[in-house]
């Protein structure tokens, strides 16, 4: 059974630092990897989706790099904001489900 | 449309009342999903459509009961729920169900809570 780790749980940073957010998995062979953004009672926005064939992912101020082989995902973001509050989800689909980590709970203060 | 559509965004009912969650989407997309996340928790899958056909039951209580009338729209149904069942319930959807079937899609959700 996949089991998804992330660490740290919470994250505070003062704005303008980078951040980085780490995912674990435990069954290396998944088809993808999905970065998500969850605001408190909201739902899930996607901010990245690596395919098991890449390395890397970018969007403006976020990267996503994916080893499939040791079982770790990174999210850097560049330069936080006090917009890039919030909670951060990893997934990963390797079954027909995909299996979340618990998350990493960011606050950047100004 | 990029977008998944989650209504009601707040609904609160009593345990005797009937009510339904609607989530629509125009992508194409002909896998959709109801999940329910709990706080500080994250999403647990519910039921899985492919192709407007309950293809995934992951054990939920018949007090929920999902249909999906056509390939853009799903619907779940709520009757005699418990104040435990205070979640939110948000819905998804993907081009295929299958481990390769493309990134999911969320929609905003629905925050219920029963009293």
């Amino acid at each position: 059974k996949q089991e998804v780790t992330q660490i740290p749980a919470a994250l505070s940073v003062p704005e303008g630092e980078n951040l980085v957010l780490n995912c674990s998995f435990t069954d290396s062979a998944i088809y993808n990897l999905q970065w998500f953004r969850q605001d408190p009672g909201k739902g899930l926005t996607s901010l990245l989706l690596i395919q098991s064939s890449q390395r890397e992912q970018t969007s403006g101020r976020l990267n996503a790099s994916l080893d499939k082989s040791s079982g770790r995902s990174t999210l850097y973001i560049a330069a936080s904001q006090p917009g890039d509050s919030a909670t951060y989800l990893c997934a990963v689909s390797d079954d027909y489900k995909l299996s979340f980590g618990a998350g990493t709970t960011v606050t950047v203060r100004a | 449309d990029t977008e998944v559509t989650q209504t009601p965004k707040h609904l609160v009912m009593g345990m005797t009342n009937k009510k339904s969650l609607k989530c629509e989407q125009h992508m194409g997309h002909r896998a959709m999903y109801w999940y329910k996340q709990k706080a500080k928790k994250p999403p647990e899958l519910m039921f899985v459509y492919s192709y407007e056909k309950l293809s995934i039951n992951e054990s939920v209580p018949s007090r929920f009961s999902p249909e999906c009338p056509n390939s853009s729209l799903l619907n779940l149904h709520l009757h005699a729920l418990q104040p435990e069942d205070s979640a939110l319930y948000l819905c998804a959807s993907s081009q295929e169900w299958r481990p390769d079937g493309g990134g999911y899609t969320f929609g905003s959700g629905t925050r219920l809570t029963v009293v």
